[in-house]
């Protein structure tokens, strides 16, 4: 168990309204990820953070938005959510404290979101 | 629990049998993979990973193999368990940093009893 919490674990909300995942680690590894998984696609990465306050976008980040104002806590904000938004959601973090973020990602266990 | 894929082709294996599990990756500069199983409704775990200087790498009952020739990965299970029933996926990554992963869609695993 890597330490890694995420919620809500499941939420089902409406086109338009705002929606943010929090991801909670007590690791306290320096880098954090978001990813989306759906079907017929392998995991994607949307926004990730190399410390606090400090981020950079992934490969599908158009729609998110993320904030890490602590080293425990990476948050994923859907401002005005649609349904290609529909997903499950993963947090991941990598590294140590102080070393690089290389070697294997340690995953949570997913937020279901579904956008109707 | 979350579904990983609904139409992700699927191995079906006796129990007790050998399993193998093909990933084909993209990119010819990646040198770093990991191999992940996906249970239903949890989040990937790592079973093993193996870097581009090697072509082999044995685990606990998990062997991977790297063919950098032909950009293949496969991994093998021995003794196949129905704990080991999940979606197994491929990481390739390049230079070994986090944001760099590129992920395969994954392979169901279905162990018959």
């Amino acid at each position: 168990d890597a330490g890694i919490t995420q919620s809500p674990r499941h939420k089902v909300t409406e086109t338009g309204t705002p929606v943010t995942l929090r991801c909670h680690q007590t690791e306290n590894h320096r880098y954090m990820y978001w990813y989306r998984q759906d079907p017929g696609h392998g995991l994607r990465l949307i926004h990730y953070s190399y410390g606090v306050k400090d981020t950079d976008k992934g490969e599908v980040s158009d729609g998110y938005s993320v904030s890490r104002s602590k080293t425990e806590d990476f948050l994923l904000t859907l401002e005005s959510a649609t349904s290609s938004q529909t997903s499950v959601y993963f947090c991941a973090i990598s590294g140590g404290s102080s070393m690089p973020n290389t070697g294997e990602l340690f995953f949570g266990e997913g937020s279901r979101l579904t956008v109707l | 629990g979350e579904s990983v894929g609904l139409h992700l082709p699927t191995l079906s294996v006796q129990e007790g049998d050998n399993s193998i599990i093909n990933c084909a990756y993209s990119n010819s500069a990646s040198d770093y993979f990991i191999w992940y199983k996906q249970e239903s409704g949890k989040g990937p775990q790592f079973i093993i990973d193996i870097r581009s200087n090697m072509d082999k790498r044995q685990g606990q009952r998990v062997t991977v193999l790297l063919n950098k020739t032909v950009k293949h990965l496969s991994l093998q299970i021995a003794a196949t368990q129905p704990g080991d029933s999940a979606v197994y996926f491929c990481a390739e990554n390049i230079g070994d940093y986090g944001q760099n992963f590129v992920f395969g869609p994954g392979t169901r695993l279905s162990v018959l009893p």
